[in-house]
């Protein structure tokens, strides 16, 4: 019964480049949660997205960031034209969407801008 | 907006020792709070969940408490072992959106 799948674990990117990060969620949960920590800083909400749609995206950086959760296959998280201070760990967090449940993180993966 | 702070920011115990980690909610009007361990490089452990109308939530060595009124809550563990060192983090949750405290590292020194 696998958990929240993260991948890559760590990315390296050049200043400029795409950097396309992916989370399957747990078996039978349809909600998914992006998450940024910066290095000495608290986990900072993202965007919340369920199936095909996107619920909240009011964490989520005006310019430059997108967030999909397509019908079939892993919810992604895309940065265009990255720069330094992108550098963070991105985690990925999903539920079944009821109130009283727990959402259950990823490992993340770990951004690092060249 | 809702600010969320852990106290302390680090901890250091002997081993055996019984500990308390704070964190504490500007507003009141949450539907859950919920505790979780890092280790690092890797994600959130989830400890205990407890919802809003409930005071307290236990699990093995771990007791939660909650109290909405003053907007605190408190993780006690038991009888500490190296093994529970570790970022603890509170996240208190609103509307489906989490809103993380930025954690306690504890050390449990053998």
């Amino acid at each position: 019964n696998a958990g929240v799948m993260q991948n890559p674990r760590h990315l390296v990117r050049r200043r400029g480049q795409e950097a396309r990060l992916r989370c399957s969620p747990m078996k039978g949960h349809s909600h998914v949660y992006w998450y940024r920590q910066l290095p000495e800083e608290g986990l900072k909400f993202m965007v919340y997205l369920q199936k095909e749609n996107i619920i909240d995206e009011s964490g989520m950086p005006k310019e430059r960031f997108s967030a999909e959760f397509p019908k079939e296959g892993p919810s992604i998280l895309r940065i265009q034209q990255v720069v330094r201070g992108d550098s963070a760990a991105y985690f990925c967090a999903s539920s079944t969407g009821q109130e009283n449940q727990p959402q259950h993180f990823g490992d993340g993966t770990r951004l690092s801008i060249l | 907006k809702q600010e969320v702070t852990q106290i302390p920011a680090a901890l250091s115990v002997p081993e055996g020792e019984n500990l308390v980690l704070n964190c504490s909610f500007t507003d009141s009007a949450i539907y859950n709070l919920q505790w979780f361990r890092q280790d690092p490089g890797k994600g959130l452990t989830s400890l205990l969940l407890i919802q809003s109308s409930q005071r307290e939530q236990t699990s093995g060595r771990l007791n939660a408490s909650l109290d909405k009124s003053s907007g605190r809550s408190t993780l006690y563990i038991a009888a500490s072992q190296p093994g529970d060192s570790a970022t603890y983090l509170c996240a208190v949750i609103r509307s489906n959106q989490f809103y993380f405290g930025t954690g306690t590292s504890l050390t449990v020194i053998p």
